[in-house]
């Protein structure tokens, strides 16, 4: 079976950093380009960032393009995304998911909140 | 990018069919075949239910299907089941490499 889990979420102000992780079970990991996809409240899905397999190709949306950094660590089946210079409206539920075609797996998801 | 544009809402009784389209661009919807679909309840994880415009991962029911004509997609759900209801997404991969969502249209099932 396979599992995502994410860590790291939590609350920051404005300006702030944080750093959200992924560990993946169950799974040929480094077989699976990874994204990150968003809910902010209220509103929809957004995809936010994917990673190839071997890591060695990233792609941002626009809104988080320069801002957050997306990496994985294939030894470990874990991916990381460092978001800097948070805004107020990065506030949302992020999720975890393989794939960037198509997202066939998913995390259940970790608030992320930013408010001055 | 800008978003897919699906329908706010839809409706049906059980035992109906439903169709959700999911309108892009010829930079995402029109130029590949890469739509898939997500059923999503609030606090879970949102589930794949079609990908590659009309492919059904193991485990999803037949009643769900999926098209594609031009630059607008579309799923249909068939023999409608109060389960079905939720909120529905569509996503394209771009030629920009990225994915792009819908806003979400809400299934209600009468």
């Amino acid at each position: 079976e396979v599992q995502l889990l994410e860590s790291g979420g939590g609350s920051g102000q404005p300006g702030e950093s944080l750093r959200l992780s992924c560990v993946a079970s169950g799974l040929t990991f480094s077989s699976y380009a990874m994204s990150w996809v968003r809910q902010a409240p209220g509103k929809g899905l957004e995809w936010v960032s994917g990673i190839s397999g071997h890591g060695g190709t990233t792609w941002y949306g626009d809104s988080v393009k320069g801002r957050f950094t997306f990496s994985r660590d294939n030894s470990k089946n874990t991916v990381h995304l460092q978001m800097n210079s948070l805004r107020v409206e990065d506030t949302a539920v992020y999720y975890c998911a393989t794939g960037v075609r198509y997202f066939d797996y998913w995390g259940q998801g970790i608030l992320v909140t930013v408010s001055s | 990018q800008s978003a897919l544009t699906q329908p706010a809402s839809v409706s049906g009784s059980p035992g109906q069919s439903i169709t959700i389209s999911c309108t892009g661009t010829s930079s995402d919807v029109g130029v590949y075949n890469f739509v898939s679909w997500y059923q999503h309840h609030p606090g879970k994880a949102p589930k794949l239910m079609i990908y590659d415009v009309n492919n059904r991962p193991s485990g999803v029911s037949n009643r769900f299907s999926g098209s594609k004509s031009g630059n607008t997609a579309s799923l249909t759900i068939s023999g409608l089941q109060a389960e079905d209801e939720g909120d529905y997404y569509c996503s394209s991969y771009t030629t920009s490499s990225t994915a792009v969502f819908g806003g979400g249209t809400k299934l209600t099932v009468l």
